[in-house]
């Protein structure tokens, strides 16, 4: 079983529509990254997120760190939000940084 | 320079031989991470730096992986007998302090490693 499980893996959407990719992970965190990857492979990071939500223009990321689940919505989507949303926990593993990652939801908006 | 510079942005080489592959983290960037990422997978963890020292290497794969970061800046990650499997996109990203206490870490744009 994997550490971290994102659904879906694929998701199309139009122009406008409300965005959810959820992450899902097993192992114990104190914070968790949502990284974006566009074609040609530029990694983004867009949230690093310990509690609660925070907000960045249309995105929106949640956590619930005792569930072990975090969401990434966006707003009113647009075709340039086409990409890989990547969810990254943070396992401290021995006091190290170890950004364990998901295998990404691949995000097509169409206009 | 302005962000984190990976070089060759392109490898192309043959079974067995070595290769480097160098990163140059954002100046001030005490943390540097490598990683490896297969076509349609996500980035696979290799290696953490934390200053000069690897703080966590349980990501190489075998013996024939290597990364160093002699005075805390620039990282070589290194490869020793190249097998078609190696064949990936390395990343590398750097972080202020470490990701846990800054929330934002920074990637480069990789290295694509092509081994025929």
């Amino acid at each position: 079983k994997n550490e971290v499980e994102q659904s879906p893996q694929n998701l199309t959407a139009q122009e406008g529509e409300f965005i959810t990719i959820n992450c899902s992970y097993s192992v114990g965190i104190s914070a968790l990254h949502w990284l974006q990857q566009h074609p040609g492979g530029g990694i983004v990071s867009l949230f690093m997120l310990s509690s609660g939500k925070k907000k960045h223009g249309r995105l929106i990321a949640t956590i619930n760190i005792q569930e072990k689940h975090s969401s990434l919505h966006i707003t009113a989507s647009h075709p340039r939000d086409s990409a890989v949303y990547i969810c990254a926990p943070l396992g401290l593993t021995y006091n190290t940084d170890k950004l364990i990652f998901g295998t990404g939801t691949r995000l097509q908006v169409f206009p | 320079g302005a962000g984190v510079s990976q070089t060759p942005s392109n490898k192309v080489t043959e079974k067995g031989k070595y290769v480097e592959l160098r990163c140059d983290p954002i100046s001030g960037h005490t943390a540097l991470y490598w990683y490896r990422q297969s076509l349609g997978q996500g980035p696979e963890f290799l290696i953490y730096f934390q200053g000069t020292g690897a703080a966590d290497d349980s990501g190489l794969p075998n013996d024939r992986f290597f990364a160093v970061r002699p005075e805390g800046s620039v990282s070589t990650l290194k490869i020793q007998r190249t097998e078609r499997g190696d064949s990936a996109v390395y990343l590398c990203a750097s972080s202020l302090l470490g990701s846990q206490n800054t929330g934002e870490l920074f990637f480069g744009e990789g290295s694509r490693l092509t081994v025929l």
